[in-house]
Order: C-alpha cells, then structure tokens, then sequence
C-alpha cells in the first residue's frame, strides 16, 4: 500500500490567495484526520470524518478554513483567503473506525503564506 | 477535555545512553495510549501502543507501559543511537466514542555519537 498521499508537497502563496490541500487516504480505511502543526501550537486537530462524514470540526480556526470528503479515497481542506499565520505543516492520517487501531499520516503539506 | 502533557525538550543524550520521556494524561474514559515518532521532513509514524491498564507496548528497543494508577505513559529506551534523534508525541484516543487522536506537544530527541 502506498499509504496516505498529500499533496502539494510545499506550497508558497500570496496573502489573499485560494490554496487547497489534498489527500488520499489509504484504501480500505473510513476515517480520515487533517492536523495542522506549529511550532507554537504543536499538533491540532482540525477535523474528522467518519464514512466521509464529518464529525467533529470544532479545531476549524474559523471560516476562512473549509474541508470536504466527496467520496472515501479523496479530501481536500481550502484556505480562503490565506493568512500569513496560516503557515504550517498540515497534516493527513487515515484509519479505521475503532479506538485501538492506529492512524497512519501522510508525508505533510508545508503551507507558506507570504 | 482530554488531554496529553509530555515532559518538554529538548533532550540531549549521548549514544548508549538510557532514555526516559515522560507523559501523563487527563481522560474521561479508558483510552488507548500511542507513542508516535517524526522524523525530520517526514510525518508521524506509529512507534507503539497499549490498549488497556497495565499493557506494555513495544517496538524497536523502545517501551512503555500503560500505568492506570498514575495516569502516565512514559517512554523508556535502554540505550539510544543516533538513528533516534526525532520529536516523539503521546497521543491518547478516546474509546468513547470520539475516536480522535489528542497529541501532547511533542519532545526533540538529540543522541550524539
């Protein structure tokens, strides 16, 4: 399995600007987490879904951020318009619905804002 | 809510040397407790975990058991390389339902040779 794939990789943008961050999930799996990391923060969550549901998205900063889940290989999480203290690593992690099961993460998308 | 407090970093050791990070946690219920490791440029990977009370989990020369009593979880290795050098997380996972993952805020790991 190729595991969770994000992309882009690194992103820089200009303050105002539209960015979208992707995901993949790994196959089979029906949970799938966005985590942003700072070093000031450390690791948060932002949202959950379950089923491509979404269940818990009260780590969403505000209403400038926005996730979706069309279908259980694929989801996205919008910024618009960025922010400079938008900038961070964001991660993706996947895994199945159950507490003991591990979440697997995805390699991050480093997000500048300029 | 749920939560995680690791010891803060950084630490430095040098190699062969014993490791100890510690971590508590405050929960409602009875979670799952997970030590993920980051290496630099790379995501998080699961390193171990216990499930329930008194569970040692184990990977890699690294230990940890699950202490209900003290509501601790911390991380033990006999003797670090160099190869360690990462940021390690506590993480617990709700069994209540919530399911997610609550990090604690991370510890940089540094071995000299």
């Amino acid at each position: 399995d190729a595991g969770v794939i994000q992309s882009p990789r690194h992103e820089v943008t200009e303050m105002g600007q539209e960015v979208t961050l992707r995901c993949k999930p790994i196959s089979g799996h029906n949970s799938l987490f966005w985590y942003r990391q700072t070093m000031m923060r450390g690791l948060e969550l932002l949202i959950y879904f379950n089923n491509n549901v979404p269940i818990d998205d009260s780590g969403m900063p505000e209403d400038r951020f926005s996730a979706k889940m069309p279908n259980a290989s694929f989801s996205t999480l919008k910024i618009q318009p960025s922010e400079p203290r938008d900038s961070a690593v964001y991660f993706c992690a996947s895994s199945l619905i159950g507490g003991n099961t591990e979440a697997f993460f995805g390699q991050g998308t480093r997000l500048t804002v300029v | 809510g749920d939560s995680v407090t690791q010891m803060e970093g950084p630490v430095t050791l040098s190699e062969e040397a014993f490791l100890t990070i510690n971590c508590t946690y405050t929960a409602t219920g009875y979670p799952s407790l997970f030590w993920y490791v980051q290496y630099p440029g790379e995501g998080l990977q699961l390193l171990l975990k216990a499930t329930k009370a008194d569970d040692k989990g184990s990977n890699k020369g690294f230990e940890a058991t699950y202490r209900k009593e003290t509501t601790s979880f911390h991380l033990e290795k006999g003797s670090v390389q160099v190869s360690d050098s990462a940021v390690y997380f506590c993480a617990l996972s709700d069994l209540q339902g919530a399911q997610k993952l609550v990090f604690g805020q991370g510890t940089r790991l540094t071995i000299n040779p």
